[in-house]
């Protein structure tokens, strides 16, 4: 079962590029990495995903080394708007009875 | 607006008693995941449906149990309930395994 790590909070600046780096030591073959943003009273929101390598959309970027031992959630120029916590989901594509594991989540503070 | 609903938001109940609560995915989407969101344990997994069959199971306890419908809705039941239960509880939906999963804005569960 993948356990995943997280810095606990982030400050950052109007502007900025923001690097959220989630840790997953024993990652399956099988999972997945998949980011969320969550505001409060909220629930959490899909940001992106990816397997391996660089995964880019229109909000962010996903970097992920080869031994998949970590990842990078990668904001460019956050607002305060962008001021919520994120987390990573580490979790199998189709095996069966496999666990769904989120990380603590990573508090990001934007401010002016 | 993530297409997922969950009823009802607010939910009050004393120990001892039994509550539904219930998911209606986002059209098409035929996977169904559910959550428990705590101060102390941030989100825990509990228990997947695919087209109405169980698919992964996680830390879902002995007094909770959950079921998927043919018309792929699904209700999450808790009974004995424990001071302990209070929570978010979260219902999430996938067009299919593996694909990002969408969040309904939960139900939070009080328990006096």
């Amino acid at each position: 079962l993948a356990k995943t790590t997280q810095p606990i909070s982030m400050d950052s600046y109007e502007g900025q590029e923001v690097n959220i780096t989630c840790s997953h030591n024993n990652i399956a073959t099988n999972d997945y990495i998949t980011w969320y943003q969550q505001f409060p009273s909220q629930g959490p929101r899909f940001i992106i995903q990816g397997y391996k390598t660089k995964v880019t959309n229109e909000v962010a970027s996903l970097f992920i080394p080869a031994d998949r031992k970590s990842s990078t959630l990668s904001l460019p120029r956050v607002s305060l708007s962008d001021t919520a916590v994120y987390y990573c989901l580490v979790g199998d594509i189709g095996y069966y009875g496999q666990n769904f594991v989120f990380g603590p989540g990573t508090r990001l503070s934007v401010l002016p | 607006d993530s297409g997922v609903t969950q009823t009802p938001k607010h939910l009050i109940t004393a120990t001892g008693q039994r509550v539904t609560l219930r998911c209606s995915p986002r059209s098409g989407d035929l996977s169904v995941y559910w959550y428990q969101q705590s101060l102390d344990q941030g989100l825990q997994f509990l228990i997947q449906y695919y087209n109405g069959e169980e698919r992964a199971k996680g830390n879902i306890l002995e007094r909770f149990s959950a079921q998927q419908f043919p018309d792929l809705h699904s209700e999450l039941n808790l009974s004995s309930l424990e001071l302990g239960d209070s929570a978010l509880y979260f219902c999430a939906s996938s067009v299919d395994i593996g694909q990002p999963q969408h969040f309904g804005d939960g139900t939070r569960l009080s328990i006096l």
